[in-house]
């Protein structure tokens, strides 16, 4: 089975553009995770979605960060206008929750999309 | 509110070595699962294992051990006998089971484990 795919892997761009990021979850999950890696500040829940419906988008840095889930198949994280310290490994989860008792809820990640902002 | 301390910023060991990772956690849940994951220096984040507050059982996987004592909240990881391709940085994690936090991760910080020949 296909895991969690992310794309693009790398991504450079400068200062002022619009960045997207994709994601198709693990197929059947409904739970899907947006987390920002760096080095400062680690792993970070950026949102997260279920059933396609965001739940807790707390974490969302700023006004400049959207993300939308418009089918069960496909994310996009956006950034605009992005900036330096939006550099950082982006990654994409996703999860199942097997009963009402969610006992089996463990994340499957994505192969992370490297993000530079000149 | 959650929190996940991992306070070995790095470990450095001779292959064949073991080496244990330690994690504490907070939570005010009575319900709540566990997780450890294997960062390699390619990226990508791997999980290891889950485990729920209400099984205490120790588990044993290969090379790989764990400790989950609730009495001290900590959820300790072994390798045993290492090998350089367990080089990597490990998270310890923390999902509540509880109403809206449901499958909302706390991740540790992490540890940098270095296994040289």
């Amino acid at each position: 089975d296909a895991g969690v795919i992310q794309s693009p892997r790398h991504e450079v761009t400068e200062m002022g553009q619009e960045v997207t990021l994709r994601c198709k979850p693990i197929s059947g999950h409904d739970y899907l995770f947006w987390y920002r890696q760096t080095m400062m500040r680690g792993l970070e829940l950026l949102i997260y979605f279920n059933n396609n419906v965001p739940i807790d988008d707390s974490g969302m840095p700023e006004d400049r960060f959207s993300a939308k889930m418009p089918n069960a198949s496909f994310s996009t994280l956006k950034i605009q206008p992005s900036e330096p310290r939006d550099s950082a490994v982006y990654f994409c989860a996703s999860s199942l929750r097997r009963s009402s008792g969610g006992l089996d809820n463990e994340q499957f990640f994505g192969p992370g999309t490297r993000l530079t902002v000149l | 509110a959650q929190k996940v301390t991992q306070a070995q910023t790095e470990i450095s060991v001779v292959e064949k070595e073991d080496v244990t990772l330690d994690c504490v956690y907070e939570t005010r849940d009575t319900t709540y699962y566990l997780f450890w994951y294997k960062q390699p220096p390619s990226g990508e984040l791997v999980f290891l294992i889950r485990r729920n507050s209400f099984d205490e059982q120790n588990e044993i996987s290969g090379r790989y051990s764990w400790n989950f004592q609730k009495s001290t909240s900590s959820f300790n990881f072994t390798i045993t006998a290492s090998q350089v391709v367990d080089s990597a940085v490990y998270f310890c994690a923390l999902s509540e089971a509880g109403g809206d936090s449901w499958g909302k991760f706390q991740f540790g910080a992490g540890t940098q484990v270095v296994v040289t020949p």
